[in-house]
């Protein structure tokens, strides 16, 4: 089955400092990952995708993520984090070998951010 | 644009009512689908559509129905509501690439009694 795990429900970081938020998969064929952004009482929006080629990929708000194979992991980053980033972040899997309408979302994790 | 539009934002039920969450998008997109989102597992796919006419079950599909009568709306239907179906329910689309992302609205937010 596909899946995608999130280990952490809550991460703190000083505002400044770098954030990363993560997220390991498990999928049958090659994963099309995705991080996506939920502000309080908003839908969610889409920041960054790996479907192939560089395994850093550079997404909206300065916001990046690393696809790690070996580690199949899709951990997404920030160099200096604001108070604004504060939100819930949600990985996502698309499954690319038994049905390619479905996504999969992690449980989702809270970074609080504080000034 | 408006994107992908739900309504209503938010609305409370009694157990056994039924109702019909409305979505629709103007971005002419083939794909659309229904989540639930609950504290601590994510979202879960409901059903989806790849067109006008076409439906397939998720996830979790008992006691929700849908039916895809135009590109641009995806209602979805309660018939008998219970107090598992409490949720904050997400409309998404996603246009026709293969590698595209989901296009999600604002959400409903249903509380059954």
């Amino acid at each position: 089955a596909q899946s995608v795990a999130q280990p952490e429900d809550q991460v703190n970081v000083a505002e400044g400092n770098p954030l990363t938020v993560k997220c390991t998969y498990s999928v049958s064929g090659n994963p099309y990952l995705f991080w996506y952004v939920q502000y309080p009482n908003r839908g969610l929006q889409f920041l960054l995708k790996y479907i192939t080629g560089d395994n850093l990929v550079k997404g909206s708000y300065g916001f990046e993520a690393e696809f790690n194979k070996s580690q199949t992991s899709f951990h997404l980053k920030k160099p200096s984090a604001l108070v604004s980033d504060s939100a819930l972040y949600f990985c996502a899997v698309r499954d690319t070998l038994y049905n390619f309408n479905k996504f999969y979302f992690g449980s989702g994790t809270k970074l609080n951010v504080k000034p | 644009n408006a994107g992908v539009t739900q309504t209503p934002k938010f609305q409370v039920l009694k157990t056994g009512q039924s109702m019909t969450l409305q979505c629709a998008q103007d971005m002419n997109h083939e794909y659309m689908s229904w989540y639930r989102q609950d504290p601590g597992m994510g979202l879960r796919l409901i059903h989806y559509s790849v067109g006008a006419g076409i439906t397939d079950q998720g996830e979790v599909p008992n006691g929700y129905n849908v039916s895809r009568s135009t590109t641009e709306d995806f209602p979805l239907r309660l018939l008998s509501a219970a107090p598992s179906q409490t949720s904050v329910y997400f409309c998404a689309s996603r246009g026709r690439a293969n590698t595209g992302e989901l296009f999600f609205g604002e959400g409903s937010r249903l509380t059954v009694l």
